[in-house]
This record gives structure tokens, C-alpha cells and sequence, in this order.
């Protein structure tokens, strides 16, 4: 079975970094696209990030573009997203998901980040 | 900049059947926009339902089902049952990297 456990969330200052980690189990890691999707508070699902499996190509959201840096481990069945110059508006749950044919497959709980003074 | 819209809310009763839509604000959806459908309770993690238009995610009833309908992909829940009272995203793919989410439909079932 597919698991997903994301990490790393917590509350940071507007300006500050934070990294987030998702741990993955259940599926040879080092063959998925992996991708963070995230969702603020009361608010829709946004595709945030994506990354192929050796590591080499990167996507990303223009909210998050030059701010925001997705990698991986494939020894350690790991991806990350580094976070920097967080806004108010990067608050939300944050979701890793495996990704397929265009889409996101969410399996984990999320971990929230909070950007407050 | 394209806008991907979903209705804000829509209804079913017990039984019956409902389509929820996925359009574009500019242009039409086509299978080359790889249209997905996730299901969300709240508190919980998003679902996938569909992906790829019309291929169901494994585990999914058979109730759910996607097409493109017209200019839009679309979900269709024929056989509505009283757990299916929850919010349903569309994501589609815009090309040039990019994927973005629709507003969400929050689907009652009375």
C-alpha cells in the first residue's frame, strides 16, 4: 500500500524558510513524478510543485517561482520542498502526492504551515 | 490568464444523477488538458476519482464517471448516495508546465 507522510510544517515569521519532507513507502519512489499540491485555510486545492523521478526537471507555480525549490532523494525514498520568503499567503496544508498521467494522488495527511508575525 | 471554473455548489437527491462540470475560461477543454477529479471531506485529504478524463482511480465506485462533455470535462454520479455529499476539484493541465485546480463544487445529496 501506498504511504505518504509529510513533515516538516509549523508556524514561521513572513520572510522566514521552512522545509517540508514527505517520506514515501509501498512504491518504488525512484519512478514517480512526485508533486506538492496545497490548500490554505477554507480555501481550493493548488498545484504547487512537481519534479520527475531522477531529479532533473523541476516545475513550479508562478506563486511559488524563485521562492520555493522542490528535490529529492531517491536513496531515501524522500522529496523535499524548500521554502523561502514565505508570504501570508503561502498558509495552508501542504500535500505530497504521486504523480501519473497529469494527475495527483494524495495519500497522506498533509502537514500545515502557518506564516504569522 | 486562463481560469479553470467549476459551479460553486450543485444538488443530487438520494438515487439520482448529477453532473459537475470543468471548463476554461478561454478556449475549450479537450483529453490533451489530461482533466482529473478529486473528492474531498472535510478534514480529510483530497481523493482521486478520475484520472486521464475517464479512467477511475483504484477503489472508486463505479457510479463516478468522466467524459468531456461539449467544451468542458465533466463528472457524472449516477446512483447518488448520501456519502457522496462532499466538495469534488477538477485539475486540469494548461500546458507549458503548468496545472491548476478549479474553484471546487460543493455537492450536497438531500
Amino acid at each position: 500500500e501506498v504511504q505518504l507522510v509529510e513533515s516538516g510544517g509549523g508556524l514561521v515569521q513572513p520572510g522566514g524558510s521552512l522545509r517540508l519532507s514527505c517520506a514515501a513507502s509501498g512504491i518504488t519512489f525512484s519512478s514517480w513524478w512526485m508533486t506538492w499540491v496545497r490548500q490554505a485555510p477554507g480555501k481550493g486545492l493548488e498545484w504547487v510543485a512537481n519534479i520527475n523521478p531522477d531529479g532533473s526537471t523541476k516545475h513550479y507555480a508562478d506563486s511559488v517561482k524563485g521562492r520555493f525549490t522542490i528535490s529529492r532523494d531517491n536513496a531515501k525514498d524522500s522529496v523535499t520542498l524548500q521554502m523561502s520568503s514565505l508570504r501570508a499567503d503561502d498558509t495552508a496544508v501542504y500535500y505530497c502526492a504521486t504523480s501519473f498521467d497529469y494527475a495527483f494522488d494524495m495519500r497522506g495527511q498533509g502537514t500545515m504551515v502557518t506564516v504569522s508575525s | 490568464q486562463t481560469v479553470v471554473i467549476q459551479e460553486p455548489s450543485s444538488s443530487v437527491s438520494p438515487g439520482g444523477t448529477v453532473t459537475l462540470t470543468c471548463g476554461l475560461s478561454s478556449g475549450s477543454v479537450s483529453t490533451g488538458n489530461y482533466p482529473s477529479w478529486y473528492q474531498q471531506t472535510p478534514g480529510q485529504t483530497p481523493r482521486m476519482l478520475i484520472y486521464n478524463t475517464n479512467t477511475r482511480s483504484s477503489g472508486v465506485p463505479d457510479r463516478f464517471s468522466g467524459s468531456i462533455l461539449g467544451t468542458k470535462a465533466a463528472l457524472t454520479i449516477t446512483g447518488a448516495q448520501a456519502e457522496d455529499d462532499s466538495d469534488f476539484y477538477c485539475v486540469l493541465f494548461l500546458g507549458s508546465a503548468t496545472w491548476q485546480f478549479g474553484g471546487g463544487t460543493k455537492l450536497t445529496v438531500l
